[in-house]
């Protein structure tokens, strides 16, 4: 079992839909959790940085943290085209740098 | 602007061959990072360096170098010991307690 889960989609939505991309993980001890964005063939860009639990909202973007379910999910307002990417999760403990992802989630937002 | 500079963009070579792919940052992160990436597969972390001189193994480092001798620069060289090189690969750094930010990676293919 990969320590990360992530559906890796495609997830197709109109413009304007509500996104909801999740991610579960196996190791209680992350502390640190964070949402990247990656275009095809372009580098990863971080999107969203959380500690622990509770929620965090950013413009049309919410990170939400469940540790007790170890589930996280980041929340897509009024989605457009431009957001059509591949999203990843990405966790570690606290003091200990390297982090783990997901494998991503293709997400594709059509006009 | 800072950032992280990976060169070339794309990357061919021969069976056999060495090729070394390169990676300089002006964040002044301590902690660098490279990783690859494979449809499905997500990103696999092949080395790590936390400070100048001294780097570890991630979880696939068979097959590869680095070395880190300028805070700067965190050069992989890819060697022929490694089968299957055809990937998108990706460098990062970070400052201590936050994400990774990333280069715009190099797809090295073999011909």
């Amino acid at each position: 079992q990969k320590e990360v889960e992530q559906d890796p989609g495609p997830l197709s939505v109109p413009e304007g839909a509500i996104v909801s991309l999740n991610c579960t993980y196996s190791n209680s001890a992350f502390q640190y959790f964070m949402w990247y964005r990656q275009y095809s063939r372009k580098g990863p860009e971080l999107l969203m940085y959380t500690y622990s639990s509770g929620n965090k909202e950013d413009g049309r973007f919410t990170a939400q943290v469940d540790k007790s379910s170890k589930y996280i999910s980041l929340f897509i307002r009024d989605s457009q085209p431009s957001d059509s990417a591949t999203y990843l999760c990405a966790m570690r403990n606290t003091g200990f740098q390297k982090l783990v992802f997901g494998t991503g989630t293709r997400l594709l937002v059509s006009p | 602007d800072g950032g992280i500079t990976q060169s070339p963009k794309y990357l061919f070579r021969k069976e056999g061959q060495n090729v070394t792919l390169s990676c300089e940052q002006n964040l002044n992160h301590d902690a660098m990072y490279w990783y690859r990436q494979d449809p499905g597969q997500g990103l696999r972390l092949i080395y790590y360096s936390q400070i100048v001189n001294d780097f570890q193994k991630g979880d696939i480092a068979e097959g590869y170098s680095v070395s880190r001798e300028k805070k700067e620069s965190f050069p992989l060289t890819v060697t022929s010991a490694q089968k299957n090189p055809t990937a998108f690969y990706l460098c990062a750094s970070n400052p201590g307690n936050y994400g990774y930010t990333f280069g715009s990676g190099t797809r090295l293919t073999v011909v």
